[in-house]
């Protein structure tokens, strides 16, 4: 299994520019999700999946949008990226989300300039 | 509003010596504290979850406690790869699926 995987690995972006953060995983787990790591303020969950077709908001959503079309994968899509989005992001995934074993991918380091 | 907060910051110690890392939270009701390591330049790795007060779990160094108000992660005479940031997380029970994490400590421990 290659667990839960990231791409692209480093990007940079100028301001207003759109991109999609790719996420997959292939060890058929409901629970999906995206956070963000910046200095000093931990991992913040931006949105989560609890099945494919099902997406929520969690603590940072505003200026990204998710779709789960399958199990498998759960893009990130950055609308019109600004400097304020310069960060790590992460996806993990788990079984159905109630708090057993979370995963984490390796994370896309975004500069946006 | 329900908060994580780990203390200290950061941490140095000398190999073989022994400390804990705390973990204090203020939820409504908790459904799970989870506790994970995180490498430079890396995801972070699952470790524990704790899901009552007085419940404990140990992984070779590695021991994480849980009260109703705080979670302490003792390391128990660390080695240098024992150096990483260690993450603490709860689900709340009227949050489900939705994870908070603290800001992490950084331990670095040096032979």
């Amino acid at each position: 299994n290659a667990g839960v995987t990231q791409t692209p690995k480093f990007q940079v972006l100028k301001t207003g520019q759109s991109m999609t953060l790719q996420c997959a995983q292939d060890m058929n787990h409901e629970y999906m999700s995206w956070y963000r790591q910046d200095p000093g303020m931990g991992l913040r969950l931006i949105h989560y999946s609890v099945g494919a077709g099902i997406t929520d908001q969690g603590e940072v959503p505003n200026g990204y949008n998710v779709s789960r079309s399958t199990t498998e994968d759960f893009p990130l899509r950055l609308l019109s990226a600004a400097p304020s989005q310069t960060s790590v992001y992460f996806c993990a995934s788990s079984k159905t989300g109630s708090g057993e074993t979370q995963y984490f991918g390796p994370g896309t380091r975004l500069l946006v300039l | 509003e329900d908060q994580v907060t780990q203390s200290p910051e950061a941490l140095r110690l000398q190999e073989g010596e022994s400390s804990s890392l705390n973990c204090s939270y203020t939820v409504s009701g908790l459904r799970g504290l989870f506790w994970y390591r995180q490498d430079p330049g890396k995801g972070p790795e699952f470790l524990f979850t704790l899901y009552s007060a007085g419940e404990e779990k140990e992984k070779e160094r590695l021991k994480a406690t849980l009260t109703k108000k705080e979670s302490f992660l003792h390391i128990t005479a660390p080695k240098p790869e024992d150096s990483a940031t260690y993450l603490c997380a709860v689900m709340t029970t009227d949050s489900w699926g939705k994870f908070q994490f603290g800001a992490g400590t950084q331990v670095v421990v040096t032979p």
